[in-house]
């Protein structure tokens, strides 16, 4: 148990569906992050808030959209997605943005599009 | 491109064996990197990092990594694996603030 939690585990969703992943980070940090992992390639970082503010978005197509209400919560919201995007949705917390302290990571979504 | 690379994708050894898994970063300036875990079925975990400073590193669980500049390389290390070793591990660049992270080792130990 890192002190991150995220909901759903597993979800199973149509290309028209809406669906969104919560995290929720009970370690007092400021950042947070959104990241994607794909079978046999890298850890992809996708959104970064600090302080509830969107820091970085790494070239992430629309049809995803972060939502960052404070500094503990953050979501994750899906709308006609792709197959492609079936992975694990990991989501990370940190003392603070500039990625000198250690990233503390929830136990993931696994995301399935049909 | 790519700034961190992992050289070996799935390594299978036997209790009490050594283990040593690669890691290459291309990049120049400030380097800082990482070795994660990833046991089965539980959630990303920090073993080790380098900042600055003695160049090898002691993490947690008897994992080592020794940062070799010339070689522009972070090579984890383990001088006997136990059957709980069994996990993904994954190297991590930090560049313009952010983690860039290899595509990760696969460690299977044999009992």
């Amino acid at each position: 148990e890192t002190g991150v939690t995220q909901t759903p585990r597993h979800l199973v969703m149509g290309m028209t569906n809406k669906k969104s992943l919560k995290c929720e980070q009970h370690l007092g940090h400021n950042a947070m992050y959104w990241y994607k992992q794909s079978a046999k390639k890298p850890l992809e970082l996708m959104f970064v808030y600090n302080f509830k503010e969107q820091t970085e978005n790494n070239s992430v197509p629309s049809r995803f959209s972060p939502e960052c209400p404070n500094s503990s919560h953050l979501f994750l919201h899906l709308h006609t997605l792709q197959p492609e995007d079936s992975a694990l949705y990991l989501c990370a917390s940190s003392q603070e943005h500039r990625g000198m302290d250690e990233q503390f990571f929830g136990p993931g979504t696994r995301l399935t599009v049909l | 491109a790519q700034s961190v690379s992992q050289h070996n994708h799935h390594v299978i050894l036997s209790e009490a064996a050594s283990l040593e898994l690669g890691c290459n970063y291309s990049y120049g300036g400030t380097v800082n990197l990482f070795w994660y875990v990833q046991y089965p079925g539980q959630h990303l975990q920090l073993l080790l990092k380098y900042f600055s400073g003695d160049p090898l590193v002691k993490g947690i669980k008897g994992f080592e990594a020794e940062f070799i500049k010339s070689k522009f390389s972070f090579n984890l290390r383990k001088p006997s694996v136990q059957w709980s070793d069994t996990a993904e591990y994954f190297c991590a660049g930090l560049r313009d603030y952010k983690l860039s992270f290899g595509a990760g080792t696969t460690v299977t130990v044999r009992a």
